[in-house]
């Protein structure tokens, strides 16, 4: 059974530019969350997507963007890249319990993203 | 979201319990309590969670104060793979968004 799965899993680009990273969640999730890990620091909610919707959001500009399609993958994308844009972005993968609850997050190995 | 207070990092001897803290004194009666690590090069991993009694699972116990203030995950017995980033994260919906901290940086030795 294969778990997160996130591609590619490095990439470089340059200030200005746009970027999408992809996430195939772990088999029998509907759910799925990104989040920011800046370099020896804890990792910051971005958005989570259920039902191809957003349902919450981070502090994040709208420079960062998602997308969840029907099988329940889901895209990242950011525009107009800043150098402070750099870093790993993880993604992370759930099941929808009763009452909004949802089961325990199920993360990838990341995408590092350099700005440069 | 309430916030927690980890020590910056702590050192175990292979083979020996560990016990790591974790501050949260603003904790509401909702709010989960909630350890993930995270390994070298890897995304974070699910350890254990609880609400207001102590949690065992088959890698480690979660010991939660009377009063919910303060928590304590235990690692029985210390392996070198346990070298981490250890998370505690107060979220009032599991499963949904997490605020992670900075951790606490475990070092394992030999």
């Amino acid at each position: 059974d294969a778990g997160v799965t996130q591609s590619p899993t490095h990439l470089i680009k340059t200030r200005g530019q746009q970027v999408t990273l992809r996430c195939s969640p772990k088999s029998g999730h509907d759910t799925v969350s990104w989040y920011q890990q800046a370099l020896g620091q804890g990792p910051q909610f971005i958005f989570q997507y259920y039902e191809e919707e957003e349902r919450q959001r981070g502090n994040f500009p709208d420079r960062f963007s998602g997308h969840q399609f029907p099988n329940y993958s889901s895209e990242l994308n950011v525009n107009a890249l800043l150098l402070g844009d750099s870093a790993l972005y993880l993604c992370a993968s759930s099941l929808q319990l009763n009452r909004g609850q949802r089961e325990k997050l199920f993360f990838g190995s990341g995408t590092q993203l350099s700005v440069l | 979201d309430a916030k927690t207070t980890q020590p910056n990092s702590m050192e175990s001897n292979e083979e020996e319990p560990v016990h790591l803290p974790c501050n949260h004194s603003t904790i509401s009666g909702t709010d989960y309590i909630h350890w993930y690590r995270q390994l070298p090069s890897q995304g974070p991993e699910y350890v254990i969670h609880g609400l207001t009694s102590n949690v065992n699972n088959r890698m480690a116990s979660l010991a939660i104060a009377e009063d919910r203030k303060s928590s304590t995950l235990i690692l029985h017995r210390a392996t070198l793979r346990d070298a981490a980033v250890y998370y505690c994260i107060l979220s009032r919906e599991y499963g949904n968004k997490l605020v992670f901290g900075a951790g606490t940086i475990l070092r394992v030795k030999s």
